[in-house]
């Protein structure tokens, strides 16, 4: 257990229903990340946050998908109109600004039908 | 072509054996770092390097910063080190997460047989 937490761990949702996932990271943890990762691939990079600040957005972030950090702890990312493709699962993790290493929780795997 | 390239990308082996899994990337990098990931998902650091060589029990990673190349070694190989072993790099030159964003190979696959 790394610290980092996420729920759900599974999701299957029919295509075009909304989807929310949550991730809970190290209470002292500065920085918030998200990945995907499909199937026989490493995770890429979706967006990531400094406190509730989302900093960044991967061009593979449609607008189909928001996220959110509102108090600068928990981070929830919401895919609207769910479609096939978007089966994967997605990865949070935190990390301390000034040290080295990123938390990673269990993830969250989606199937979506 | 992935900017972090990862050989093999499936291995077996039999228990006690010497392991090595290879990583190469094109651009300048300011760390690289090892990630272990269990089926289920989760995963979990081993090593974070800039220059030399690191140990931790049975895992040794090197990396050779001219060359732009990195080897995961894992001794006397267990049944338990059966996972996906990941490459992942920190550059101003990758996009994506900032000053420590990561950007990843597509693992290698391990399976150490009894």
């Amino acid at each position: 257990d790394t610290g980092v937490s996420q729920d759900p761990r599974h999701k299957i949702t029919k295509r075009g229903q909304n989807v929310t996932f949550r991730c809970d990271p190290i209470s002292e943890h500065n920085r918030l990340y998200w990945y995907r990762q499909t199937l026989g691939q490493g995770p890429e990079f979706l967006t990531y946050f400094q406190n509730e600040a989302q900093l960044e957005k991967s061009r593979l972030l449609s607008d189909r998908f928001s996220a959110e950090r509102p108090k600068g702890s928990f981070s929830t990312l919401e895919i609207q109109r769910t479609e096939q493709g978007d089966s994967a699962m997605y990865l949070c993790a935190s990390l301390l600004i000034g040290t080295d290493t990123q938390y990673f929780g269990p993830g969250t795997r989606l199937t979506v039908l | 072509k992935n900017e972090v390239e990862q050989s093999p990308q499936n291995l077996t082996a039999q228990e006690g054996e010497f392991i090595t899994i290879n990583c190469s990337y094109s651009v300048g990098i300011s760390a690289l770092h090892w990630l272990q990931q269990h089926p289920g998902g989760g995963i979990v650091s081993l090593f974070m390097l800039s220059s030399g060589k690191k140990k931790h029990g049975r895992l040794i990673a090197t990396i050779n910063i001219q060359e732009k190349h990195s080897s995961l070694h894992i001794t006397a190989s267990h049944p338990r080190d059966s996972a996906v072993y990941i490459c992942a790099v920190t550059s101003p030159l990758y996009s994506g997460g900032g000053a420590d964003g990561l950007t990843f190979g597509k693992g290698t696959h391990l399976i150490i047989q009894p």
